[in-house]
């Protein structure tokens, strides 16, 4: 079983719609990250969270969400989602304190926003 | 901020040695990686090199890091069609800024 799971694993919708993405993680880290990946752009942070209480915007939080439910859960959320945020969507997670901070992927969500 | 840069492609033929090349900016970063995409995947930790080596070989793969100009590289020796990839340089302490990767074809 993967570590590191996401669903759905492709979402088609329409401007306007709330979405949620979900990512669950059996690895026990207790650190979660959530990219984007366009192309050309390689991966932007949107949000990360370093434990259940903890949540911190990334580099291009704007129109996004997310909740950390449990150690192991970390959902995204596009409360009205726009055609810009068609992209690859990644969750991650780390093992706090190991070095180096290696993380590990998820397979990706693929949203398209109509 | 930080930044990390990257070129998009790379086209080498099969056999060929590939070299992937990436600058940074943030000269704090304890360690620097290089991560893998395959099609489809998500990214996974090919190598990396703590601040203070200037190089790490491991088997095919060879890392430099000249820290006086913020320059990263990986080179794969004696390329196969498993190669083809997304490579991504990365950097960071807790948090990871990446490149935007680079995209190695191979031709026959």
């Amino acid at each position: 079983d993967a570590d590191v799971t996401q669903t759905p694993r492709n979402r088609i919708t329409k401007t306007g719609k709330r979405i949620m993405l979900e990512c669950s993680q059996t690895k026990g880290h207790d650190r979660m990250y959530w990219y984007r990946q366009d192309p050309g752009l390689g991966l932007r942070l949107i949000y990360y969270s370093f434990d259940v209480k903890d949540i911190n915007k990334g580099e291009i939080s704007d129109g996004y969400s997310v909740s950390r439910q449990a150690q192991a859960k970390f959902s995204l959320s596009l409360e009205s989602a726009i055609p810009n945020q068609t992209a690859l969507y990644f969750c991650a997670t780390s093992d706090l304190g190991t070095n180096p901070n290696e993380q590990f992927f998820g397979p990706g969500t693929r949203l398209t926003v109509l | 901020g930080e930044d990390v840069e990257q070129s998009l492609f790379l086209s080498v033929r099969e056999g060929d040695s590939s070299v992937i090349n990436c600058t940074y900016t943030d000269s704090s970063s304890t360690y620097l990686y290089w991560y893998k995409q395959e099609p489809g995947a998500g990214l996974q930790l090919l190598t990396y090199i703590f601040s203070n080596m200037d190089m790490k070989q491991d088997q095919r793969l060879t890392v430099l890091l000249n820290k006086k100009d913020k320059h990263l590289s990986l080179r794969i020796a004696d390329t196969q069609t498993g190669d083809s990839a997304i490579y991504f340089c990365a950097e960071g302490t807790s948090k990871i800024i990446f490149g935007s990767g680079t995209r190695l074809s191979i031709r026959p």
